[in-house]
């Protein structure tokens, strides 16, 4: 049993719909991730919240809104997206080693839910 | 910039045969981790394994062994023996050290068929 859950674990949606994908973490970690895998491409890193601040958009579109209102709890808002935004999105988790200064040295493993399964028609 | 390369794209075997899933990864970092998770076709990725680079101690771990050689910057995964239950996505990773938390690039991944 995966200490990451994410609801729900299929979502289809039209391109006018707006929905949002729900991420929780048991784990008692202070940074949080939202990654996208798409057929034939390398999973790619979305954003970044630690310690509930939003410390990484991967020059994501902005049909994509993440939030993030405590450490346990992370939401995707989806909102007039394309087909081509269809893919598994995972939500992820790692326990943050200290905060602020370039090079800290970091790499605690990240956990991963079990991914939404996102179809746009 | 930071790059993982699994060459394999899928590779199949019978069940009981051996196999060895490799990743090479390019990096400036002196101090790095790398990782190998495991994606069955339910969708989550299942940790595996996570080392530092500065311990290049080979690991074992059930039918799981772990060969990591810093100076052909390889990370290749052996599984002995393999199950039908193997059957899934293994993705090999690398580790920045960036602000203070972790972020993974991800190679393409290596698909395993075991067939019984």
């Amino acid at each position: 049993e995966t200490g990451v859950t994410q609801t729900p674990r299929h979502l289809v949606m039209g391109m006018t719909n707006k929905k949002s994908l729900k991420c929780e973490q048991h784990l008692g970690h202070n940074a949080m991730y939202w990654y996208k895998q798409s057929a034939k491409k390398p999973l790619e890193l979305m954003f970044v919240y630690n310690f509930k601040e939003q410390t990484e958009n991967n020059s994501v579109p902005s049909r994509f809104s993440p939030e993030c209102p405590n450490s346990s709890h992370l939401f995707l808002h989806l909102h007039t997206l394309q087909p081509e935004d269809s893919a598994l999105y995972l939500c992820a988790s790692s326990q943050d080693t200290l905060s602020g200064g370039r090079g800290f040295l970091s790499g605690n493993t990240i956990y991963f839910g079990e991914g939404s399964w996102l179809t746009v028609v | 910039a930071q790059k993982v390369t699994q060459a394999q794209t899928e590779i199949s075997v019978v069940e009981k045969e051996d196999v060895t899933l490799d990743c090479v990864y390019e990096t400036r970092d002196t101090t790095y981790y790398l990782f190998w998770y495991k994606q069955p076709p339910s969708g989550e990725l299942v940790f595996l394994i996570r080392r530092n680079s500065f311990d290049e101690q080979n690991e074992i771990s059930g039918r799981y062994s772990w060969n990591f050689q810093k100076s052909t910057s390889s990370f290749n995964f052996t599984i002995t023996a393999s199950q039908v239950v193997d059957s899934a996505v293994y993705f090999c990773a690398l580790s920045e050290a960036l602000r203070g938390y972790s972020t993974l690039t991800f190679g393409k991944g290596t698909m395993l068929l075991v067939s019984p």
